[in-house]
């Protein structure tokens, strides 16, 4: 069965800072990369997904995040983060095909930015 | 499109209770999964289903939690009896078909059993 790593639990950062968030995957086969954001009180949102063809995904809100096959990763990151980037980040990975196709969550790391 | 829509949003219910989490996935979407999210063990998919039928339920926790799909647009997650451990917040998320994996959340209820 396939599951998600994600290394940071809490990460502290001040505003303009860089962000890089780890998150390792285990499963053999073809996979589709996924980094979800969930903001105070809110619903998870898609930040961005890996499907196939270039390695490094740009999403919403200056976020991209890089797909290395042979490392199982899929690390996000922003080179300069805001205040209104405080939430919490889960990277999900979905495997498998057709109906045993299921999206699977790492547990997910809460970033913090101060002013 | 009024996205997943959860009900109720919040939920505090006495121990032993029996409590219903209801989901009306987005028109369209055939499949759907229910997860819950706790500080201690994030977010894990309790079942999900394909075209109204349950596919893989290996993520529910105990046979005092059960879930239905009697159509294509309800969902429902039942506790019974419910325990204080129980309380989390449950999202529930739909997807179109079988070859288009990004899935849509609801805003989730959050149940506090006492």
């Amino acid at each position: 069965a396939q599951s998600v790593s994600q290394h940071n639990h809490h990460v502290i950062l001040s505003e303009a800072a860089s962000l890089e968030l780890g998150c390792n995957y285990s499963y053999g086969g073809t996979v589709n990369l996924f980094w979800y954001v969930q903001y105070p009180g809110q619903h998870l949102q898609l930040l961005l997904k890996y499907f196939s063809g270039d390695p490094l995904v740009k999403g919403i809100k200056g976020f991209e995040a890089e797909f290395i096959k042979s490392k199982f990763s899929f690390n996000l990151r922003k080179p300069s983060v805001q205040w209104s980037d405080t939430a919490e980040y889960f990277c999900a990975v979905n495997a498998g095909t057709g109906t045993a196709s299921k999206l699977t969550f790492g547990t997910g790391t809460r970033l913090q930015v101060t002013l | 499109d009024a996205g997943v829509i959860q009900s109720p949003r919040h939920e505090v219910t006495e121990m032993g209770q029996e409590v219903t989490l209801r989901c009306k996935p987005i028109s369209g979407h055939n499949s759907l999964f229910w997860y819950r999210q706790t500080m201690m063990r994030g977010l894990e998919l309790l079942i999900y289903f394909n075209n109204n039928v349950p596919i893989d339920d290996s993520g529910m926790p105990e046979d005092r939690f059960s879930a239905k799909m009697p159509n294509a647009s309800f969902s429902t997650l039942k506790i019974q009896p419910s325990e204080p451990r129980d309380s989390a917040v449950y999202f529930c998320a739909s997807r179109p078909g079988q070859g288009w994996v990004e899935a849509f959340f609801g805003q989730g209820t959050r149940l506090t059993v006492v």
